[in-house]
């Protein structure tokens, strides 16, 4: 079942803050963020664990609730290079399983 | 260059014709998995395979779409008798298994992808 994001579009300035959605209505073993600049390929950005352990970006911070099973990714002091096209992907059974992605959030960040 | 590398770039085919993809993952990941996106839409779920088993297959991917990994290196995505809706770009994504205590995510590298168009 795919996640589910939130909002669908941000836009702000640079420098602004912002905080992108990912909920699931079943149990998550794990959570992937991506960005996807347009004409490229998705690219890595942050993956949270059951349990809290998390890796990552260390410019973007990502946070993973487990009881509503939902995670959200922070973007602080937003530069112009943070605009794309946001997608999280999850696995719910665990590392073996596939990974399914949401819709995505496009995300705008101007001067 | 030892990315993910996928071929060709472009297809431009009329319906009911049978195109294949290629992919060259990373040489020591031993998952590949192939997604389908369209405009506005996030990556589809096609298929994954780890070593030269395919693991997984989507319920949604019909009978004309078949993929291989014969040697577990290059994998192929074949769609017979093409159709508009098959428009899409193909992307195709490779990793290792992840490890949990380690550095190794377990994240996906995606190459550039495979833009099919069906006239």
């Amino acid at each position: 079942q795919q996640p589910v994001q939130s909002p669908q579009a941000v836009i702000l300035r640079e420098g602004e803050d912002a905080v992108i959605n990912c909920s699931s209505s079943k149990a998550l073993y794990s959570v992937h963020w991506y960005r996807q600049k347009h004409g490229e390929a998705p690219v890595f950005l942050m993956i949270l664990l059951k349990g809290g352990e998390q890796k990552g970006h260390d410019k973007i911070s990502a946070s993973f609730n487990e009881k509503k099973q939902q995670s959200s990714l922070y973007l602080t002091a937003s530069q112009l290079s943070y605009s794309g096209t946001y997608f999280c992907g999850s696995r719910k059974t665990g590392a073996n399983s596939k990974l399914t992605f949401g819709k995505g959030i496009t995300l705008s960040v101007r001067p | 260059d030892t990315g993910v590398s996928q071929n060709p770039r472009h297809k431009i085919t009329k319906r009911g014709q049978n195109v294949t993809f290629r992919c060259d993952p990373i040489s020591e990941h031993n998952r590949l998995y192939w997604y389908r996106q369209t405009l506005g839409q996030g990556p589809e779920f096609l298929t994954y395979f780890q070593n030269e088993a395919q693991l997984e297959k989507s319920r949604l991917l019909s009978d004309r779409f078949s993929a291989e990994r014969p040697k577990g290196s290059f994998s192929t995505l074949e769609i017979q008798r093409t159709e508009q809706g098959d428009s899409a770009m193909y992307l195709c994504a490779s990793s290792s298994p992840p490890a949990s205590g380690g550095l190794n995510t377990g994240e996906l590298f995606f190459g550039e992808g495979s833009r099919l168009t069906v006239l």
